[in-house]
């Protein structure tokens, strides 16, 4: 398994800042992406995040809200820019390993985001 | 279009064995996973098919028939820790993950 930690695991913000999220894993791995998922809603994803070039997002999200890097193949941030009440959530990272038949996708433990 | 179906909630009973189903309909399939996120934590990987029968892991059982678009997840001897929600998520020819909403499953003494 892969051992994934995100900084920080919890902040409450104030309406119109922006927050960078931090994501790290212990090894390589083939993708990363971010997921958000509101309370008692299931995953949604975000965008992936691709090493070296822009992230790939999602219907809905666009990346002047949501800034993504991605500067190696352990590393990744997700920024929450100009922030409203409506980004209250939990913001996960995932990594994936993709190789055929098998296939590995795992979370960090999450970012509790709350924002007055 | 993409759409994955599965009970929103089952109920069962400490020591029983419980069964839940996922159908899906995705672009393409590189196999299928089941995860189990405990209240306010991360998904926690439980299984991943990609050919059809059975997998299986401890208390913990998946299946899958690709033909008919249909998963289940088998949990069995019940304890009480197993009270969670059960996500199933399809990767796709893309290797984008398509999800469930998830099945909340309340296991009773």
């Amino acid at each position: 398994s892969a051992v994934i930690s995100q900084k920080p695991s919890r902040d409450i913000c104030q309406r119109g800042t922006s927050l960078t999220i931090q994501c790290q894993v212990d090894s390589q791995v083939t993708m990363m992406f971010w997921y958000r998922q509101q309370p008692g809603q299931s995953l949604t994803l975000i965008a992936t995040a691709n090493q070296g070039s822009e992230a790939t997002y999602e219907s809905g999200f666009v990346i002047d809200k949501f800034p993504i890097s991605r500067p190696n193949l352990t590393f990744s941030t997700l920024t929450v820019s100009n922030m409203s009440p409506e980004d209250s959530s939990i913001y996960l990272c995932s990594v994936a390993r993709l190789a055929g038949v098998y296939n590995e996708q795992f979370f960090g433990p999450g970012t509790r985001l709350t924002v007055l | 279009g993409q759409n994955i179906d599965q009970p929103t909630e089952m109920t069962a009973t400490e020591g029983a064995i419980v069964q839940i189903n996922c159908t899906y309909q995705t672009s393409g399939f590189n196999g299928l996973f089941w995860y189990q996120q405990h209240a306010g934590e991360a998904p926690t990987f439980l299984s991943y098919n990609v050919l059809d029968g059975l997998e299986e892991k401890g208390r913990f059982s998946s299946f899958l028939s690709r033909s008919k678009g249909y998963s289940y997840l088998l949990l069995k001897e019940l304890q009480m820790k197993d009270s969670a929600s059960y996500l199933c998520a399809v990767l796709e020819s893309n290797y984008q993950l398509i999800w469930g909403a998830g099945t909340k499953l309340i296991i009773k003494p």
